[in-house]
């Protein structure tokens, strides 16, 4: 079935280094392409987004391209700040009945020290 | 600003009882979810709705049931609950629109614990 794998946390950073978290997946068809953010005590947000092959989602400084080749969807983003401390899912879509769903990864754990 | 309020920021109840998670959305909003999050396994569907009395099975759905009588709420029940239940409960709601790319909005979850 569909499927994303993501590299699995924690991931520790210092302020202003790089930031890579990958993500790739597995669907039939060509599946939309999510990152989420959670930050503490929240519930989860869209991040960006992508819907088809070689998009690039952007968003507060952070980017993901839809790569059809590689099936992968990395997140980046040149130099984090400490309020990007967060857990970051990656998720696709597909369609299920009368409804697309969501089907997400397992979450990465990012924490930016000053 | 869109709004999706889950009833209990943390829930404590005791194995077998009844348990009732409610969700209300303020959005008009067509379909309605829940998930569970549990570290390492990320968010699975529970149930999902896509219309008032409307609901569908997600990948998870023993030992628990759902409830939509109105457009605005979406219940998540356990039956009887049991410790391995045990969890961040995530409601979510979508406009069922083309247009809208698909965005779920999340409430900001409900951690049960069963004893």
């Amino acid at each position: 079935g569909d499927s994303v794998t993501q590299m699995e946390g924690p991931v520790t950073l210092s302020e202003e280094a790089f930031l890579t978290i990958n993500c790739t997946y597995t669907a039939t068809g060509y599946p939309s392409l999510f990152w989420y953010v959670q930050y503490p005590g929240e519930g989860l947000q869209l991040l960006l987004k992508a819907t088809k092959a070689d998009d690039k989602g952007s968003n507060k400084g952070f980017e993901a391209t839809y790569r059809k080749e590689t099936t992968s969807f990395h997140l980046e983003k040149g130099s984090v700040q400490v309020s990007d401390s967060a857990v970051y899912f990656c998720a696709l879509s597909v369609s299920s009945g009368s409804a697309r769903q969501l089907t997400f990864g397992s979450g990465t754990q990012l924490t930016v020290l000053p | 600003d869109v709004k999706v309020t889950q009833s209990s920021r943390y829930l404590v109840k005791r194995t077998g009882e009844k348990v009732f998670l409610e969700c209300v959305q303020d959005m008009d909003h067509e379909n309605m979810f829940w998930y569970r999050q549990d570290p390492g396994l990320g968010l699975r569907l529970i149930y999902f709705s896509y219309d008032v009395k409307m609901k569908e099975k997600g990948d998870i759905p023993e030992g628990y049931s759902v409830s939509r009588e109105k457009k605005e709420r979406f219940s998540l029940i356990l039956e009887s609950a049991s410790t391995n239940q045990t969890s961040m409960y995530l409601c979510a709601s979508r406009s069922w629109s083309r247009s809208t790319n698909e965005k779920l909005f999340f409430g900001s979850g409900t951690q049960l614990s069963v004893l």
